[in-house]
């Protein structure tokens, strides 16, 4: 099955520079790539996604980049600031389930 | 419009109890998926329900776990004898039909925080 790395488990940066998030996957037929934000109590919430057929995609502050021949793909959040404090996680998907990485817990110090 | 909704948001329960969790998806949505998120750990699948199809089991942690879903909308998980170790955070997700090869995005709910003393 499917297996999905995330690094680092934990991440701290100054207001204002840029975090950089990294996964690896295992399945080649992987070919959807979520990612999400979890603020403390809340659920999981989707910020930006990637398919296989693209190489990056931009959402205001937010980016990702898919390298489907290394079987990895990045969040790059740039001008980070306080509200963007939370657990990110990534995923990897077929057409059915989704496998979830274990999770980076940002900080963004004022 | 309205999200995935998880009632109840908060259940304390004693070891040995059957408790029930509830998740209403986003209407339209034909996929239902649960997770368990155990205090700072990642997210642990459980079920998935895609239309009519039979449900895939494979994350089921044992048998006291059990999950149904109703005219193809509401579902219940159920854990019958509870242990401390079911103590976590219960998610529900859902979404729409795949579009062509690609699948949807999952939208969570708040989640069921599950204590058992």
């Amino acid at each position: 099955g499917e297996n999905v790395e995330q690094h680092p488990s934990t991440l701290s940066v100054q207001e204002g520079d840029s975090a950089v998030i990294k996964c690896t996957y295992s399945d080649s037929a992987s070919n959807y790539f979520p990612w999400y934000k979890q603020e403390l109590g809340k659920g999981p919430q989707l910020i930006i996604d990637i398919r296989s057929n693209v190489g990056e995609k931009k959402d205001q502050r937010i980016a990702v980049t898919l390298n489907k021949t290394a079987k990895h793909f990045s969040l790059h959040i740039t001008e980070t600031q306080p509200e963007d404090s939370a657990v990110y996680f990534c995923a990897a998907s077929g057409v059915a389930q989704f496998y979830f990485g274990t999770g980076t817990s940002l900080t963004v110090i004022p | 419009g309205a999200g995935v909704s998880q009632s109840p948001s908060n259940k304390v329960t004693e070891k040995g109890k059957d408790v029930e969790l509830r998740c209403d998806p986003i209407s339209g949505h034909t996929a239902l998926y649960w997770y368990r998120q155990s205090l700072g750990q990642g997210l642990e699948f459980l079920i998935y329900f895609q239309g009519n199809s039979a449900p895939d089991k494979s994350g089921l942690p044992s048998d006291r776990f059990s999950a149904e879903r109703t005219g193809g909308s509401v579902s219940t998980l159920t854990i019958q004898r509870t242990q401390q170790e079911d103590s976590a955070v219960y998610l529900c997700a859902s979404s729409l039909v795949p579009t062509g090869s690609y699948n949807s995005p999952l939208h969570f709910g708040n989640g069921t925080r599950l204590t058992v003393t």
